[in-house]
């Protein structure tokens, strides 16, 4: 079946530390993929996300490329904040599925000053 | 942004009592929501897909006569944990879908410990 599997957290970096969250899939076709982030207390928010092969999705300094022959899409940022603290979670979706997501187990990032 | 309202956060309740969640779309209309269970250290698992004015679509293995879903409004869905036991402790997320966008947005889930 389909599935995502993400890095085991909890991920610790210093500010303006490179951050690299790994994500893979296992899936028939061509799902979408998607980055969502929880910040402490609130829902999850749509962070970025990619529709086809090679696609790059980014927001706020946060950046994913869809690579259909590692089936990944690791989520990289250059220079993380203490803001950037909340955990984030990689899900894909199908056209046909009624927009129910598949999601990994999450990674929990703490970024200190 | 749209918001969706989740609650009650965190809910404790005795063994075989009922829980009941609701999900709120506060300025938009959704004809969908989905309901999602964690486990710890688990991924978010999609329970079932309540879609307004009829019966919700169950993911297999999840019991429909325990997790009541009710969806009467374009805006509010609940979701009823029935005769609660310990093994139903889990944090619960909703998500609506936008009508009128089709964006997907979160509440911010409601942690249940059954005691």
């Amino acid at each position: 079946g389909n599935s995502v599997t993400q890095m085991e957290g909890p991920v610790t970096l210093s500010e303006e530390a490179f951050l690299t969250i790994n994500c893979t899939y296992t899936a028939t076709g061509y799902p979408s993929l998607f980055w969502y982030v929880q910040y402490p207390g609130e829902g999850l928010q749509l962070l970025l996300k990619a529709t086809k092969a090679d696609d790059k999705g980014s927001n706020k300094g946060f950046e994913a490329t869809y690579r259909k022959e590692t089936t990944s899409f690791h989520l990289e940022k250059g220079s993380v904040q203490v803001s950037d603290s909340a955990v984030y979670f990689c899900a894909l979706r199908y056209s046909n599925s009624g927009y129910a997501l598949n999601f990994g187990k999450g990674t929990s990032l703490l970024v200190t000053p | 942004g749209a918001v969706v309202s989740q609650h009650p956060s965190r809910v404790i309740c005795k063994s075989g009592t009922s829980v009941k969640i609701e999900c709120r779309s506060l300025d938009f209309q959704a004809t969908t929501m989905f309901w999602y269970r964690q486990f710890p250290k688990q991924s978010l698992m999609l329970m079932a897909t309540s879609n307004e004015g009829s019966k919700a679509t169950y993911e297999q293995g999840v019991e429909k006569d325990k997790f009541l879903i009710n969806h009467a409004s374009l805006t509010l869905s609940t979701l009823t944990v029935t005769s609660a036991h310990p093994e139903d402790s889990s944090f619960y997320i909703c998500s609506a879908r936008d009508v009128g966008n089709e964006k997907l947005f979160f509440g911010s889930g409601t942690q249940l410990s059954v005691l």
